[in-house]
């Protein structure tokens, strides 16, 4: 069964500190993944993609890592700061059927003064 | 600006009530979907469009409808509404290819009494 799991569930950090966010997926055949923010309320907000043969991406703070031999990937956070306070998506697509995405439930980041 | 429009933003209505929520896009992309999103659930779809007169289900297509007559608008129909249809809708849409990006609307809180 296609899947995606995200851990934590949830994450408290102070401002300034690093965290990381992990997602395990058992999609195949594997398309590419993508990670969200999503601000509490809002739609979802694309930070990176990343296909197969791709190792790491960054955008500005934010740098995922892909390993598609054990199909694990990790988004990084440097120097969080209180607007990166939301929840994160991991979502991974299938190149089975046209336009399947297969979506985590996400990690609920806080940040901290 | 390249956005995606969903109306209303919020809704609350009776069960059994006729109600249509509507997605608009100016970005001119083929693929078009539709998504709920419950608590501990994450993101599933319902349905989604890859052109014009061209709709295919999701994953929890009972009790939805939807119509692409427009390349720009993807309505979301529900004929006869159910409590269990209480949730938060988004829209999305993208160029379609494996890598593009999908951009989603702010959403629209349904309440379904």
């Amino acid at each position: 069964k296609n899947q995606v799991e995200q851990s934590p569930q949830s994450l408290i950090i102070l401002e300034g500190k690093n965290c990381t966010l992990q997602c395990n997926y058992t999609v195949s055949p594997f398309s590419n993944l993508r990670w969200y923010k999503q601000d509490t309320g809002r739609g979802p907000v694309s930070l990176t993609i990343m296909t197969f043969s791709e190792n790491t991406k960054s955008n500005g703070r934010y740098t995922a890592t892909l390993d598609a031999d054990t199909k694990q990937s990790s988004l990084h956070i440097t120097a969080s700061q209180l607007s990166d306070s939301a929840s994160y998506i991991c979502v991974v697509r299938s190149t089975s059927g046209t336009y399947k995405y297969i979506f985590g439930t996400g990690t609920r980041l806080k940040v901290l003064a | 600006e390249a956005q995606v429009t969903q109306n209303p933003r919020y809704l609350i209505t009776v069960t059994g009530k006729k109600l249509t929520v509507t997605c608009s896009q100016n970005m001119n992309h083929e693929y078009m979907s539709w998504y709920r999103q419950d608590p501990g659930l994450g993101l599933r779809q319902i349905y989604y469009s890859m052109n014009v007169e061209v709709t295919d289900k999701g994953d929890v297509p009972e009790g939805y409808k939807v119509s692409r007559k427009e390349k720009r608008n993807f309505p979301l129909i529900l004929e006869s509404p159910s409590p269990n249809q209480t949730s938060l809708y988004f829209c999305a849409s993208s160029l379609g290819g494996p890598g593009t990006e999908a951009f989603f609307g702010q959403g629209t809180r349904l309440t379904v009494v």
